[in-house]
């Protein structure tokens, strides 16, 4: 069965405190794995899409990073305003669904 | 701006009242999908549409209907709503010709209480 699972579902980090979240998947094949980042009460933003193992991008104090089985999301020296959940999502080698992990809640404590 | 626009933010309805939620995009973007979001089980999908008049099930779409009559709108329709439609509703939208380069935006969305 298809699966994305998050980890750890919380997290809270003193500013400038580094850290990196998980997004481990079992999906048959994979065409792309994506990240958002979500504030209360508003919809996914975009940040990244991987494609493929060894793949990796940034913005600003974020890097994503993806392996056969798994991606992290690192998260360099943050600060409050990058307080938010954070979600990633596969899309299956058949087929055009998406599947959402349950994402992970980071706060950044000044 | 670049945006996808839902319709209403916010409806309380009775069981049973048909309802619409509308979407629209206005990137032009081929690909768009319905999704639910409730506490502990994250976003779910509904129904996605790759193109004008092509629509397929998502994970959850029991109770819900679709339609894509133009490339820039795609409705959600709740025929006959229930307490357990109880809940956060996005629309979404992707640009990208095959999955290269694939961004993906969203509504703002509505949040549905079936009474």
């Amino acid at each position: 069965e298809d699966q994305v699972t998050q980890s750890p579902e919380a997290l809270r980090l003193q500013e400038g405190e580094s850290s990196s979240l998980n997004c481990s998947y079992t999906v048959s094949g994979l065409r792309g794995l994506f990240w958002y980042r979500q504030d209360p009460g508003k919809g996914p933003e975009f940040l990244f899409t991987l494609y493929s193992a060894g793949e990796e991008k940034e913005k600003e104090r974020l890097k994503a990073t993806l392996t056969k089985k798994e991606s992290f999301l690192h998260i360099t020296a943050p600060k409050p305003e990058d307080s938010a959940t954070y979600l990633c999502a596969v899309l299956r080698g058949t087929g055009n669904q998406f599947y959402f992990g349950t994402g992970t809640s980071l706060t950044v404590i000044p | 701006e670049a945006q996808v626009t839902q319709n209403p933010r916010y409806l309380i309805t009775v069981t049973g009242k048909k309802l619409t939620v509308t979407c629209s995009q206005n990137m032009n973007h081929e690909y768009m999908s319905w999704y639910r979001q409730d506490p502990g089980l994250g976003l779910r999908q509904i129904y996605y549409s790759m193109n004008v008049e092509v629509t397929d099930k998502g994970d959850v779409p029991e109770g819900y209907k679709v339609s894509r009559k133009e490339k820039r709108n795609f409705p959600l329709i709740l025929e006959s709503p229930s307490p357990n439609q109880t809940s956060l509703y996005f629309c979404a939208s992707l640009k990208g010709t095959g999955w290269a380069n694939t961004e993906a935006f969203f509504g703002q969305g509505t949040r549905l209480t079936v009474v």
